[in-house]
């Protein structure tokens, strides 16, 4: 079976651009999540979704990151317009019930 | 909140012996997961092996076992036989256990060498 599916998986973009960062989630999966990696701040939670549903976008950090889950088989995390300081590897995790999350093989994100 | 604490940023042991990477955590709940997941350089992050709380009998994945202590908010990582595919940054990770979706929380990760 194919895992969560990420994509770009490098992304290098200059200050002010919109980036858009896909995913899809393990089918059947009913939970995704989008996490941000930074060697400062580590692993923080930006937002996640329960049956497609926002659930706590506490972590997504300005108005500048929206995220949507329109279907139960797609996601997308946006930033406009971004900043040097977005710069970081982006990870989009699923999961079914209770249980370990199933991660996808990140996004780099460079803002120059 | 729940916390995660690793303690060792980094630990290093020699290929073939064993090491311990030491993880703590703050709740209030009692029905929870822990996990460990090791990321190596490719990034991708990989679960490594998973407890639930209401089991007393500590998880064993191969090589890898977990000293789980409930009282003490405890959860160590035993890597036996170390090799050289080993090498990584290894999260502790709690996630609990109630219905609706649950945020996994990391610990700040312990970076793994092994030594040839």
């Amino acid at each position: 079976d194919a895992g969560v599916i990420q994509s770009p998986r490098h992304e290098v973009t200059e200050m002010g651009q919109e980036v858009t960062l896909r995913c899809k989630p393990i089918s059947g999966h009913n939970s995704l999540f989008w996490y941000r990696q930074t060697m400062m701040r580590g692993l923080e939670l930006l937002i996640y979704f329960n049956n497609n549903v926002p659930i706590d976008d506490s972590g997504m950090p300005e108005d500048r990151f929206s995220a949507k889950m329109p279907n139960a088989s797609f996601s997308t995390l946006k930033i406009q317009p971004s900043e040097p300081r977005d710069s970081a590897v982006y990870f989009c995790a699923s999961s079914l019930g209770f249980g370990e999350l199933f991660f996808g093989e990140g996004s780099r994100l460079t803002v120059l | 909140a729940q916390t995660v604490t690793q303690s060792q940023p980094e630990m290093s042991v020699q290929e073939a012996e064993t090491v311990t990477l030491s993880c703590t955590y703050d709740t209030s709940e009692s029905d929870y997961y822990l996990f460990w997941y090791k990321q190596p350089p490719s990034r991708q992050m990989i679960l490594v092996i998973r407890q639930e709380a209401y089991k007393q009998q500590n998880a064993t994945e191969n090589r890898f076992s977990v000293n789980f202590q409930k009282a003490a908010k405890s959860f160590s990582l035993k890597i036996s036989d170390s090799q050289l595919g080993d090498a990584a940054m290894y999260f502790c990770a709690y996630r609990r256990r109630i219905q609706g979706a649950q945020k996994l929380v990391f610990g700040q990760g312990t970076r793994l060498t092994i030594n040839p």
